[in-house]
């Protein structure tokens, strides 16, 4: 079945910690995001990449960085420099003809 | 700039009752347009979307939503809820289909018996 995967679906990070937060679909999608989500905020987002090797800032990029090496895969790494990680994680992608996104099952990020 | 405004934080209904989230958005030209339910810890998942043409969707799960240009409206509505429709709710909004989406701040549905 196609979809997108996301891993771990808990992370636990100490201060100052740089973790990577895994995206993967095989959709053959063109276009990935990364979003976060908080209680009562929605869904804001960091990055997203519309083809390989080429991605673009978010609303809230500050503390992330990420990557675009293979057309399946766009993994998130959060920084030591976001000061306020702890949140739920989620990866997007979408297709050149269907508009919608598809969503992961989400990261779960707690900062000890 | 585009923005989307989800005015009800919570809703509650009982089981059975009829069921309208609203959603107004700000975009000049016509929007896509999205409708998303998430429920506790999961990712989202598509209920329905408008690009153009007929301004009544219908969506998965009995939903249907009615696109409104004159009130930059988006509502979701079902006429009978079941209990197992409580969940988290997100209108969202974008330019073109690959465009990056804007969400609502979304509505949380409690549903009793």
């Amino acid at each position: 079945d196609g979809g997108i995967t996301q891993s771990p679906k808990y992370l636990f990070r100490k201060e100052g910690q740089n973790v990577t937060l895994s995206c993967e679909q095989n959709l053959n999608h063109d276009a990935m995001y990364w979003y976060r989500q908080d209680p009562g905020q929605g869904l804001r987002l960091i990055y997203y990449s519309q083809i390989v090797n080429d991605f673009q800032k978010g609303d809230i990029a500050e503390g992330y960085s990420v990557s675009r090496e293979k057309k399946e895969s766009f993994p998130l790494t959060v920084t030591s420099a976001q000061k306020n990680p702890t949140a739920f994680y989620l990866c997007a992608s979408t297709g050149t003809n269907g508009g919608e996104q598809f969503f992961g099952p989400g990261t779960r990020l707690t900062v000890l | 700039a585009q923005s989307v405004t989800q005015p009800d934080i919570h809703i509650t209904v009982s089981e059975g009752a009829s069921l309208e989230l609203r959603c107004n958005y700000s975009y000049g030209a016509t929007p896509y347009l999205f409708w998303y339910v998430q429920s506790p810890g999961q990712g989202l998942q598509l209920l329905l979307k408008y690009f153009s043409g007929d301004t009544l969707v219908q969506g998965i799960k009995g939903f249907e939503a009615e696109f409104k240009r004159s009130q930059s409206s988006f509502n979701l509505r079902k006429p009978s809820v079941h209990w197992s429709d409580a969940a988290e709710y997100f209108c969202a909004v974008g330019r073109y289909n690959t465009d990056k989406l804007i969400f609502g701040t979304g509505t949380r549905l409690q549903v009793f018996p």
